[in-house]
């Protein structure tokens, strides 16, 4: 049972097209973040959105949408897609405050986007 | 703005040893410290969370240290073995919200 999924896992798309990511934790978790890992492996967080609001926004450019229908899901939309662009995804999400700890982050199995 | 640091990049060490990996912290305000295990073209598994109250935490053959005052955290692998070859990555969550990541350990381990 995946505490958190993502969809699609692989994903290849030309320059200039428009695709979402989505996720979703079955975690009861509050807080859902989206992460970019470049060629060299560097985690670098997106977004972070608590309870459907966005609480991090981590200068991303605006062809970079988040929406969180619930707390649950929280989907990554992308328009005009560069050659830049291409990386791997993750979804994570996480609880504050629960039993006394603070925030373990669960990680999705990741996105792989490749822009051509 | 924290920094997070991980060092070396990259371990190689031959089966059986014990190891100890290094993470390094700019800003102690931290709420705690997370260590995760990241296999090639997997996500990331978390191994174990310190809390900033903590001083460390173990489950089997892992154990997490935290010194706040300094700026550091170890993970120490005892008995390692060609299954713990992985990246690891120590994050730090701090006072605004924000979650760290330092660049990673990649582990071999020799078998």
């Amino acid at each position: 049972d995946t505490a958190v999924s993502q969809t699609p896992k692989y994903l290849v798309t030309q320059m200039g097209n428009d695709k979402s990511i989505k996720c979703e934790q079955n975690l009861g978790h509050d807080t859902m973040y989206w992460y970019k890992q470049d060629s060299k492996k560097f985690l670098k967080i997106m977004f972070s959105y608590n309870n459907k609001e966005l609480i991090i926004n981590e200068t991303v450019p605006n062809r970079f949408s988040p929406k969180s229908p619930d707390k649950a899901h929280l989907n990554l939309h992308i328009n005009s897609l560069e050659l830049g662009d291409s990386a791997v995804y993750f979804c994570a999400s996480s609880q504050e405050e629960l039993a006394g700890v603070i925030g373990e982050l669960f990680f999705g199995e990741g996105s792989r986007l490749t822009v051509l | 703005k924290q920094e997070v640091t991980q060092i070396p990049a990259a371990l190689s060490v031959p089966e059986g040893e014990n190891l100890v990996l290094n993470c390094s912290f700019t800003d102690s305000a931290i709420y705690n410290l997370q260590w995760f295990r990241q296999d090639p073209g997997k996500g990331l598994t978390s191994l174990l969370l310190i809390q900033s109250s903590q001083r460390e935490q173990t489950s089997g053959r892992l154990n997490a240290s935290l010194d706040k005052s300094s700026g550091r955290s170890t993970l120490y692998i005892a008995a390692s073995q060609p299954g713990d070859s992985a990246t690891y990555l120590c994050a730090s969550k701090n006072r605004d919200d924000k979650i760290i990541f330092g660049k990673g350990t990649r582990l071999h381990i020799l078998p």
